[in-house]
């Protein structure tokens, strides 16, 4: 079974510093992958997701992922992150066939400061 | 912590059948999401309850899928007639309000 790994539980940044969040899976496989978030009393959105082609995928609000295939990664940046950009991100994973789901990882908090 | 439980993992059923799909919360949390996902429509949010009352239901998609929270310790998605256009897996997700989500592991539902 897959598994997804988020490194970075709370993350603190100041506005207009550069962000990049860490996500790891565990699968042999063609895997597809997603980004999503969660702004304060809201639900999950999908920030950006990663099929095939280019493994650089440009998300919605300026964030970006890069799949490196080698290293089981999709890490998700942002050059210059804003006040408003405060919320929990998820990473998740389909992988093979997709007959188990999306496997989430556990979610980075990640609170910017004005 | 023993997180949110799903059950069961998987369901296999024939078309017509009625299919319940149950949650246990993590204790202390006051919110409750049902999502369901497949690969053409993504993740999709059914319904959410706050303090066991169903909030917001639209995602429901139609009147065969009904959830109940009867307590604040569980909760099910009952499909009653199922079709096989209902094969998803679902997921069961609780908050905190405003805080982050914690999700189940799913239960995996085909419909033959």
């Amino acid at each position: 079974a897959q598994s997804v790994s988020q490194h970075n539980h709370h993350v603190i940044l100041s506005e207009a510093a550069s962000l990049e969040l860490g996500c790891n899976y565990s699968y042999g496989g063609t895997v597809n992958l997603f980004w999503y978030v969660q702004y304060p009393g809201q639900h999950l959105q999908l920030l950006l997701k990663y099929f095939s082609g280019d493994p650089l995928v440009k998300g919605i609000k300026g964030f970006e992922a890069e799949f490196i295939k080698s290293k089981f990664s999709f890490n998700l940046r942002k050059p210059s992150v804003q006040w408003s950009d405060t919320a929990e991100y998820f990473c998740a994973v389909i992988a093979g066939g997709g007959a188990d789901g999306l496997t989430f990882g556990k979610g980075t908090h990640l609170i910017i400061q004005p | 912590d023993a997180g949110v439980i799903q059950s069961p993992r998987h369901e296999v059923t024939e078309m017509g059948q009625e299919v319940t799909l149950r949650c246990k919360p993590i204790s202390g949390h006051n919110s409750l999401f049902w999502y369901r996902q497949t690969m053409m429509r993504g993740l999709e949010l059914l319904i959410y309850f706050n303090n066991n009352v169903p909030i917001d239901d639209s995602g429901m998609p139609e009147d065969r899928f009904s959830a109940k929270m009867p307590n604040a310790s569980f909760s099910t998605l009952k499909i009653q007639p199922s079709e096989p256009r209902d094969s998803a897996v679902y997921f069961c997700a609780s908050s905190l309000m405003n805080s982050p989500l914690h999700f189940g592991n799913g239960t995996r539902l085909t419909v033959t």
